[in-house]
C-alpha cells in the first residue's frame, strides 16, 4: 500500500527558533501533498496544498511567511515553522494521493509530527 | 466554515453490536466521501470510501451509506470489536481536490 513517511515524529523547540518537518512518499510519486494541523480534540484543518515545482496554496488565515512549504521533488515536501511561538504547538500531518489521473483515490497520511514550542 | 459535520463527539457500544457513525455535509460539489480511523499521536488511516454515483459500499465489517439528497453519510461497523475503538473522521472532497474533515467521533467498544 501507499506509504507516507513523516519526520520527525515529535520535536520540542524554543520560542523564536524554526523547525522543519519532512514528508516523503516512499513508494509512489506525489505531485500534490497536503499539510494539515490538528488541535487537541478537534478536526484536521487543512493548512496548505503543496505543489511540486510551484508555490504552495495556503488556506485562508494561514500565514505563508510563517509556514514555509517547499515541494522540491515528487517524493518530498517540507513544512518549516519559522520563528515558532507556543501557540504554534500542535500536531502537524501531511498527506498525499498515490494515484494520479484516477478520478477518486484516498489521501494517505503520514504519522504526524507533534510540535511543542517552549 | 464547517462543510463536513460530525455531530456526535463520542459513541459507546458493546462488543458484537453495531456501531453507526454519522456525518453530514453542506457542499453539494462534494462527490467523494471517505472514513478514516485515527489513534492518538498517529496519522489517520484510510478505512473506506464511496463516490457519489453509489449509495452503498461494503468492505468486510465496514459499510458506508450515502444519501445524497439528505447530504448525509454513515459508517456501519458490524460486529463491533474492542480494536475498533478509535476516533473516526468523515471526509469529503470534489474530484481530486483537497479533503475536508469532520470533527471526529470517538468510538469506544466495550468488551
Amino acid at each position: 500500500g501507499a506509504v507516507v513517511s513523516q519526520h520527525p515524529s515529535w520535536v520540542i523547540c524554543k520560542s523564536g527558533t524554526s523547525v522543519k518537518i519532512e514528508c516523503r512518499s516512499l513508494d509512489f510519486q506525489a505531485t500534490t501533498m497536503f499539510w494539515y494541523r490538528q488541535f487537541p480534540k478537534q478536526s484536521l484543518m487543512l493548512m496548505a496544498t503543496s505543489n511540486e515545482g510551484s508555490k504552495a496554496t495556503y488556506e485562508q488565515g494561514v500565514e505563508k511567511d510563517k509556514f514555509l512549504i517547499n515541494h522540491a521533488s515528487l517524493t518530498l515536501s517540507t513544512l518549516t515553522v519559522t520563528s515558532a511561538h507556543p501557540e504554534d504547538s500542535s500536531f502537524y500531518i501531511c498527506s498525499a494521493r498515490a494515484s494520479t489521473g484516477v478520478a477518486y483515490s484516498p489521501l494517505h497520511f503520514g504519522n504526524g509530527t507533534r510540535l511543542t514550542v517552549t | 466554515d464547517q462543510q463536513v459535520k460530525q455531530n456526535s463527539p463520542s459513541l459507546s457500544v458493546q462488543e458484537g453490536r453495531i456501531s453507526i457513525l454519522n456525518c453530514d455535509y453542506t457542499n453539494s460539489m462534494f462527490d467523494y466521501f471517505l472514513w478514516y480511523k485515527k489513534y492518538p499521536a498517529e496519522g489517520p488511516t484510510f478505512l473506506i470510501s464511496i463516490s457519489s454515483i453509489k449509495d452503498k459500499n461494503e468492505d468486510g465489517r465496514f459499510t458506508v451509506f450515502l444519501n445524497k439528497s439528505a447530504k448525509h453519510l454513515s459508517l456501519h461497523i458490524v460486529p463491533s470489536q474492542p480494536g475498533d475503538s478509535a476516533v473516526y473522521f468523515c471526509a469529503a472532497s470534489s474530484y481530486n481536490n483537497d479533503m475536508r474533515f469532520g470533527a471526529g467521533t470517538r468510538l469506544t467498544v466495550k468488551p
